[in-house]
């Protein structure tokens, strides 16, 4: 059983860019988190996706967004980068609220 | 913002001897978790504890749980120098739109030959 796989696996990005990060559940998974990990602050939820909806999002600016496809697999779309935006993004998915989540290997996203 | 804290912040033994990590929580959970991370990679899930759990086993890992401390403790018996990573707890809040796991501060464990 393939596992939660993420893309890419390194980005750099100009300030004020775009940045698309993409992620692939396990397969019959229908929730998709995603989290960042910024030098310093630790894992921060960034936004919960379950059956195409977005059902939860963590305290951060409307600059962060993202999407569930019909399939599961989600993007986390970040605009007008700012160089503290520079971090690893972390996918989880998870079968149930009583199983553990499987992670994916992250996206590290360099602003420069 | 973190649920909670561990403590230590890091943790550096020899190999063979036992780890002990623990985590404090603030509010009431559905269940908690380890993770392991090992330097900048994703996260591996070790062990979940439901609320209703007091302590669990799997290979050389503990885990307690005490609801009444909002506590919980991992030990990693033996330890080896793979086991050299962060750790990290999470907590579970089943309460519709903030199921989501909350992560800790994490520990940082190294373990020496």
């Amino acid at each position: 059983e393939a596992g939660v796989t993420q893309s890419p696996t390194h980005l750099i990005k100009t300030r004020g860019q775009q940045a698309t990060l993409r992620c692939s559940p396990i397969s019959g998974h229908t929730s998709v988190y995603w989290y960042q990990q910024a030098l310093g602050l630790g894992l921060q939820f960034l936004l919960w996706y379950d059956e195409g909806e977005e059902r939860n999002r963590g305290n951060f600016p409307p600059r962060f967004s993202g999407r569930q496809f019909p399939n599961y697999s989600s993007e986390l779309n970040v605009n007008a980068l700012e160089l503290e935006d520079s971090a690893l993004y972390l996918c989880a998915s998870r079968a149930s609220i009583n199983y553990g989540y499987t992670f994916g290997s992250g996206t590290r996203l360099t602003v420069v | 913002s973190q649920q909670g804290e561990e403590d230590p912040q890091a943790l550096s033994i020899q190999e063979g001897e036992n780890a002990t990590m623990n985590c404090s929580y603030k509010t009431s959970i559905n269940n908690l978790q380890w993770y392991r991370q090992n330097s900048g990679r994703g996260l591996v899930h070790l062990i979940l504890i439901r609320s209703n759990e007091r302590e669990k086993h799997s290979g050389r890992l503990r885990v307690t749980l005490d609801t009444s401390k909002k506590s919980s403790s991992l030990l990693i018996t033996a330890s080896r120098a793979a086991d050299t990573a962060s750790y990290f707890c999470a907590t579970v809040i089943n309460t519709g739109t903030a199921s989501k796991l909350t992560f800790g501060t994490g520990t940082r464990l190294q373990v020496t030959l």
